[in-house]
C-alpha cells in the first residue's frame, strides 16, 4: 500500500540551530501540505504546494521556516533558527487535486524537540 | 471562515459503551467532511468520509452522518473496544482549493 514517508521520525535539536524534514508524497499526488501538530490540538497547516508551487503559506513563521518542492515530488521543510517553542509533531501529507472529495493521506510525522 | 468545532475529550468509556463524539462545522458551499484517528507518536489515519448531504460513512464500526441541515457529521459507535483509544479528528475540506480544516481532537480511552 503506497504511504506518505516522512524522515527523520525524531529530532533533538538545541536553540538556535538549523534543522530540516523531508517528505516523499504517495506517487501522482500532486498537493503535498506540511502541518504542525503540538501537542493535545489539531493539526495547523504550514504550506501547502500544487506541484512545485505554493497555493498557501499564510501561516508559515517565513523569518525562519522555509519550504521547497522543487521538481513537485518530495518537499523539504526547514527551520532556522529553531526556537522552543517549534516543538511539536510535523506532518506532511498529500492528495490527488480532484475537486475537493479527496481524503489527504498523512505520513508518520516528525517529532521535533528543541533544547 | 471556514471551521469545526468538535466535542472536547477526554472521554473516557467502558468496553462495549457507546460513543458519539460530536462535530459541527462552518463552511460556505458544499464541503466534504472526514474523521481521522491518531494512534500514540503516528500520523493521522482516515476513518471514514461523506462527499455530500446525507451521506454516511462508515468504517470498522464506526459511523457519522453528513446532515447538512444541522451542519453535523457526529461518529458513533455502537460498541468501543480498547484499541478504539485515540485521538479523533473531525476535518472538512473546501471543494475548491483542496484545504482543510481540522478541529482540535477529542481524545478516547476505553477501559476494560
Amino acid at each position: 500500500e503506497a504511504e506518505v514517508a516522512q524522515s527523520p521520525r525524531y529530532k533533538i535539536t538545541e536553540k538556535s540551530q538549523a534543522v530540516a524534514f523531508w517528505c516523499d508524497p504517495i506517487s501522482g499526488h500532486a498537493t503535498l501540505y506540511w502541518y504542525r501538530q503540538i501537542l493535545g490540538q489539531g493539526p495547523e497547516l504550514l504550506v501547502q504546494f500544487q506541484d512545485e508551487s505554493v497555493v498557501d503559506d499564510s501561516q508559515l513563521p517565513k523569518d525562519r521556516f522555509s519550504a521547497e518542492r522543487l521538481k513537485g515530488v518530495d518537499s523539504t521543510l526547514k527551520i532556522q533558527p529553531a526556537e522552543l517553542g517549534d516543538s511539536a509533531m510535523y506532518l506532511c501529507a498529500s492528495s490527488l487535486p480532484i475537486g475537493g472529495r479527496t481524503e489527504a493521506f498523512f505520513g508518520q510525522g516528525t517529532r521535533l524537540t528543541v533544547v | 471562515g471556514d471551521s469545526v468545532t468538535q466535542m472536547e475529550g477526554p472521554v473516557t468509556l467502558s468496553e462495549e459503551a457507546c460513543l458519539t463524539i460530536n462535530c459541527t462545522y462552518t463552511a460556505t458551499g458544499y464541503p466534504s467532511l472526514f474523521w481521522y484517528v491518531q494512534y500514540p507518536g503516528e500520523g493521522l489515519q482516515l476513518l471514514l468520509k461523506a462527499t455530500k448531504a446525507d451521506d454516511k460513512g462508515s468504517n470498522k464500526g464506526f459511523e457519522a452522518t453528513y446532515r447538512k441541515e444541522t451542519t453535523s457529521f457526529h461518529l458513533e459507535k455502537g460498541s468501543v473496544q480498547v484499541s478504539d483509544s485515540a485521538v479523533y479528528f473531525c476535518a472538512l475540506k473546501k471543494n475548491t482549493g483542496n484545504q482543510f480544516y481540522f478541529g482540535t481532537g477529542t481524545s478516547l480511552t476505553v477501559i476494560p
